[in-house]
């Protein structure tokens, strides 16, 4: 079974600042998905990736295979960056839908 | 495309009752799931399918049926509501196993 931990479970920044939230998994993966969910809202996915990085507007995501280990990264983080970030695996056998879910990191942006 | 659509919104019933979550997807996905959300559990599997005429259980599939008859449909029926099954729900979709997966705007039930 692969497990799914994220860091830190919650976390309270300025705004402005650099923000990282990290994903750790246990086993070999086809793919990782950071997901984006407002308070009261739906849930928005952000980046799939499988290797390498990608970007979109402030918002960096990286992984590394073979540490097992992805990172989220806000740059110039503004209220409206404040949300639950789920990190979720794909992998054979994983999830009966192949999906295995983080259990979120809470992330509020004081002005 | 409208993308995931779930209907309805927001729900209450009474113990007992039985209900149908409406979820439809327009993007011609083979793939979709129904989650549970509850506070400090993060997302749960209660059904899937990976293809019209195809269901199978997740992790909480107690209490929850599907049918999948078409591509586009694949509603969640709540068999008798029960207090426990208070939760916010999602449908979701992908083309495939590997794909970006699509969420619904969410279900918020609350069983009393």
């Amino acid at each position: 079974k692969n497990e799914v931990e994220q860091s830190p479970q919650n976390l309270t920044a300025q705004e402005g600042e650099f923000i990282t939230i990290n994903c750790s998994y246990s086993v070999g993966i086809s793919a990782l998905h950071w997901l984006q969910q407002h308070p009261g809202g739906g849930i928005v996915s952000l980046f799939m990736l499988s290797s390498g990085k990608k970007k979109h507007g402030r918002l960096i995501a990286t992984i590394n295979i073979q540490e097992k280990h992805s990172s989220l990264h806000i740059t110039a983080s503004h209220p409206r960056d404040s949300a639950v970030y789920i990190c979720a695996v794909a992998y054979s056998g994983g999830g009966a839908d192949g999906l295995t879910f983080g259990k979120g990191t809470h992330l509020i942006i004081q002005p | 495309n409208a993308g995931v659509t779930q209907t309805p919104k927001f729900q209450v019933l009474k113990t007992g009752q039985s209900m149908t979550l409406q979820c439809a997807q327009d993007m011609n996905h083979e793939y979709m799931s129904w989650y549970r959300q509850d506070p400090g559990m993060g997302l749960r599997l209660i059904h899937y399918s990976v293809g019209a005429g195809i269901t199978d259980q997740g992790e909480v599939p107690n209490g929850y049926n599907v049918s999948r008859s078409t591509t586009e449909d694949f509603p969640l029926r709540l068999l008798s509501a029960a207090p426990s099954q208070t939760s916010v729900y999602f449908c979701a979709s992908r083309y495939r196993a590997d794909n970006e997966q699509f969420f619904g705007p969410g279900t918020r039930l609350t069983v009393l």
